[in-house]
């Protein structure tokens, strides 16, 4: 079962920073948090993953709490083409390493 | 970044007939690779866990004999859906493990049995 939990859906304007939340209260020491999203008809994008520091890339940034207890994923300019559904999810890197999605936020970038 | 593919990207078969959908890490080598399974409007269910040179790990309730399993290189795995019905119908999406842990996913295999 997916160990995260989201917003099923939301709305930003284009050109407007997006700011996705998600709850992993449950996450042990050694699980990451990894941001992936998916645009329609079309396989995974990874986006960005930490295990406790903030992160920042070229697509966005990773906000994690102290407690590591939820993050938010941060699209700094949001564009048409960042409409998806996002996938927060907790991964153990070792062991398995399975990729668990659960229901994920489907983002809508308004023009 | 490293790059999967899935061939084909789409497929139509008959009723009771097998289809094969094949996975490849094209520029780097993937000892474990995952298949998952999405319908529409759902998010994706995780099938198996594919090892190179040994069984697939399946998730619970999927049936091994019907979605079987081979990972007989380190740059290709392959998903037969064995007498396919209407009802597996879906979307089929492989992913690899790099080599720094991270997963990429293939463009994913529509599949459409009629």
């Amino acid at each position: 079962d997916a160990k995260t939990t989201q917003p099923p859906s939301m709305d930003c304007a284009e050109g407007r920073a997006a700011n996705l939340p998600c709850n992993h209260s449950t996450i042990s020491g050694n699980e990451y948090v990894y941001w992936y999203r998916q645009i329609h008809s079309q396989g995974p994008q990874y986006i960005i993953h930490g295990l406790k520091n903030n992160e920042t890339n070229e697509m966005a940034s990773l906000i994690i709490t102290e407690d590591r207890k939820s993050s938010t994923l941060i699209l700094p300019h949001a564009t048409l083409r960042d409409t998806a559904v996002y996938y927060c999810i907790v991964r153990n890197i070792q062991g398995a390493q399975k990729l668990v999605f659960g229901q994920g936020t489907r983002l809508t970038i308004n023009p | 970044g490293a790059v999967v593919s899935q061939h084909p990207s789409w497929v139509i078969c008959k009723s009771g007939t097998s289809v094969k959908i094949e996975c490849r890490s094209l520029d780097f080598q993937a000892t474990t690779m995952f298949w998952y399974r999405q319908f529409p409007k759902q998010s994706l269910m995780l099938m198996a866990t594919s090892n190179e040179g040994s069984k697939a790990t399946y998730e619970q309730g999927v049936e091994k004999d019907k979605f079987l399993i081979n990972h007989a290189s380190l740059t290709l795995s392959t998903l037969t859906v064995t007498s396919a019905h209407p009802e597996d119908s879906s979307f089929y999406i492989c992913s690899a493990l790099g080599p720094n842990t991270e997963a990429f996913f293939g463009q994913g295999t529509r599949l459409t049995v009629v």
